[in-house]
């Protein structure tokens, strides 16, 4: 079956501007996570949302950071005013309910600012 | 603060050569500790889950081994297919806590 999937695979961008990415989970998913890897480090946490309880945005690393999910299936993160700090891989995963731990994460987004 | 420190950063085995990964973690309560395999250009694969200290789970070649402050991922008679980085992470027992804590992975190769 189909898998996580994200969108742009790459994208570049110009510091300042503003730029979204997209993640179509794994259809039935409740739970969606957006992290994002820096090269040669760790996945950080930054997003996860729950069916419809408020999100646990307690990762997003400034204001510039925003992320929406509609329906309970696609979310969107947003990140406005790129700085080249925010230069990194974002990753996206969804679980099922009940799935302690267990995330399937899509190919993530490289994300270059210029 | 949640935890994970792994270690070592890289490491080279010659095929056939038996290893162990080590995740040493600090966490307010652990509800579980999991093991992922990430693959160049790719997301990470979920390998293992371990709950309790003792509890061991296994999977081919792989490993995996529990104790109250760190994590053994035992790799056995490794093929070069075993190649990747492999990524530990913690989730906290906290009400409404969800999120994984991640370590910053052991670059694994092996040599044919």
């Amino acid at each position: 079956g189909a898998g996580v999937s994200q969108s742009p695979s790459n994208k570049v961008t110009e510091k300042g501007k503003d730029v979204e990415l997209r993640c179509d989970p794994i259809s039935g998913h409740t739970a969606l996570y957006w992290y994002r890897q820096s090269l040669g480090q760790g996945l950080e946490f930054l997003i996860y949302f729950q069916g419809n309880s408020a999100p646990d945005k307690s990762g997003l690393p400034s204001d510039r950071f925003s992320a929406e999910r509609t329906g309970g299936s696609v979310s969107t993160l947003t990140i406005q005013r790129t700085q080249q700090e925010d230069s990194a891989v974002y990753l996206c995963a969804s679980s099922p309910q009940g799935a302690l731990g267990k995330l399937f994460f899509g190919s993530g987004t490289q994300l270059s600012v210029l | 603060e949640d935890q994970v420190t792994q270690s070592p950063e890289a490491l080279r085995l010659q095929e056939g050569e038996s290893s162990s990964l080590n995740c040493s973690y600090t966490v307010s309560g652990l509800r579980g500790l999991f093991w992922y395999r990430q693959d160049p250009g790719k997301g990470p694969e979920f390998l293992f889950t371990l709950y309790s200290a003792g509890e061991e789970k296994e999977k081919e070649r792989l490993k995996a081994t529990l104790t109250k402050k760190e994590s053994f991922l035992h790799i056995t008679a490794p093929k070069p297919e075993d190649s990747a980085t492999y990524l530990c992470a913690v989730q906290a027992a906290i009400q409404g806590a969800q999120k994984l804590v991640f370590g910053q992975g052991t670059r694994l190769t092996i040599n044919p």
